[in-house]
């Protein structure tokens, strides 16, 4: 149990366009989705972290308005990266969490996006 | 929460017991020690978390000092697919907006 999903597992855009990852719970409703990032050689580093319902709340240095994540219902949450650039070329994990489930993370298997 | 100090990087000799030692010497009285790898252009794993008391379960043995300020990972019969990145984390009570914070973790290499 307690899987998470993201789509797509790899994604190559052009410079100036917008992609969005999608992180779904597979089997259970996950009231917390949080969406991370990681460069080559580098650990994970928290982004932000998204309520079902509510605005996502981002950590300091990230740009809301370039990293536009969306928790429309309890099994998905969408992070859109705008106006992607080359330096925007990441690995983008997500995690979910429930009361449920004790509120532990599980995390998704990753989007390696490739900005060109 | 805590911070924890690793080493960055181990070997070990496929099928010998990889230990993957842990400092997190402010750890405080409620705070767990959490264990999860990640293995190449893979999302973490969980592998293991206690407070106190030393844990097993099908994947890891976790020791952890009596004073708590340090602790082990164990991989019993390490295999080729046990190399990866290894995060040692301090984490409290969880609650809804609990966040992970990964530092850079031990990268662990199996030697054929």
């Amino acid at each position: 149990g307690a899987v998470v999903s993201q789509h797509p597992s790899r994604v190559i855009c052009k410079s100036g366009t917008s992609v969005k990852i999608e992180c779904r719970s597979l089997d259970f409703q996950a009231t917390t989705m949080f969406w991370y990032r990681q460069f080559p050689k580098q650990s994970l580093m928290l982004m932000a972290t998204s309520n079902e319902g509510s605005k996502a709340t981002y950590e300091q240095g990230v740009e809301k308005d370039k990293f536009l994540i969306n928790h429309a219902s309890l099994t998905l949450s969408t992070l859109t990266v705008t106006s992607a650039h080359p330096e925007d070329s990441s690995f983008y994990i997500c995690s979910a969490s429930s009361r449920g489930l004790g509120y532990e993370q599980y995390f998704g298997p990753g989007t390696r996006l490739t900005v060109t | 929460d805590a911070k924890t100090t690793q080493p960055p990087s181990m070997d070990c000799a496929e099928g010998r017991a990889a230990n993957l030692p842990c400092n997190h010497s402010t750890i405080s009285g409620n705070e767990y020690v959490y264990w999860y790898r990640q293995i190449h252009s893979q999302g973490p794993q969980y592998i293991i978390h206690g407070l106190k008391n030393n844990e097993t379960n099908e994947m890891a043995s976790l020791i952890i000092t009596e004073d708590r300020k340090s602790s082990t990972l164990i991989l019993p019969h390490a295999t080729l697919r046990d190399t990866a990145v290894y995060y040692c984390i301090v984490r409290g009570p969880m609650n809804r907006d609990d966040k992970i914070i990964f530092g850079k973790g031990t990268r662990l290499h199996i030697l054929p």
